[in-house]
């Protein structure tokens, strides 16, 4: 059981370009979180997917980022049109439907220069 | 808006003291508590809290909730180097979404 996986681990964007992160939730967990961190900050909830459906996304901005969970694949939490703030630490976790669950991605470092 | 503050932000110890954590908290719906421990990495699961004044024990650390004072501590006794790591605290507050805290850097010197 290799976890929870997110690719990439680094990510560097120029700004206005795109940035797409991925996230492979662990094996028999159908439920899909992201996170985001900023330096000195504590994590903050972006959005809650099941398969196909976006359950909760009150913490995400409202433009430019994006988050699917398609029926195959990996979930990807996408960001157009990136600015410096967005540079952060973007964790993923992944339940099988309760936080008791809840198991963490290593995360995507997403630097924009 | 729903909150949780931790405190101290950081913290230094030699290694062999014991610390205690705290995680105080403001949300309008709560189901449980959680610790975790991250270094620089992937935040890793030590406990979740439902019941107050049930004291969860793994090892060294412990950690107890107090749903009437809105609080949770966490105990680390006979600290070790590899406890040094940030300890987050987080409350789930509905649909399995986490609020949490800005942590606690604790380092532990030899």
């Amino acid at each position: 059981n290799a976890g929870v996986m997110q690719n990439p681990r680094h990510l560097v964007r120029r700004r206005g370009q795109e940035a797409r992160l991925r996230c492979s939730p662990m094996k028999g967990h159908s439920h899909v979180y992201w996170y985001r961190q900023l330096p000195e900050e504590g994590l903050k909830f972006m959005v809650y997917l099941q398969k196909e459906n976006i359950i909760d996304e009150s913490g995400m901005p409202k433009e430019r980022f994006s988050a699917e969970f398609p029926k195959e694949g990996p979930s990807i939490l996408r960001i157009q049109q990136v600015v410096r703030g967005d540079s952060a630490a973007y964790f993923c976790a992944s339940s099988p439907g309760t936080v008791y669950g809840y198991t963490f991605g290593s995360g995507t470092r997403l630097t924009v220069v | 808006e729903d909150k949780v503050v931790q405190s101290p932000l950081s913290l230094v110890v030699h290694e062999g003291d014991t610390v205690t954590l705290n995680c105080s908290y403001e949300v309008t719906n709560f189901r449980s508590l959680l610790w975790y421990k991250q270094e620089k990495k992937a935040p890793t699961f030590l406990f979740m809290l439902t019941s107050s004044g049930i004291e969860k024990k793994s090892g060294r650390l412990s950690s107890i909730l107090d749903k009437k004072e809105l609080f949770s501590i966490l105990n680390i006794t006979a600290t070790q180097t590899g406890d040094s790591a940030v300890y987050l605290c987080a409350v789930e507050a509905g649909s399995e979404k986490l609020v949490f805290g800005k942590g606690t850097k604790l380092t532990v010197n030899p």
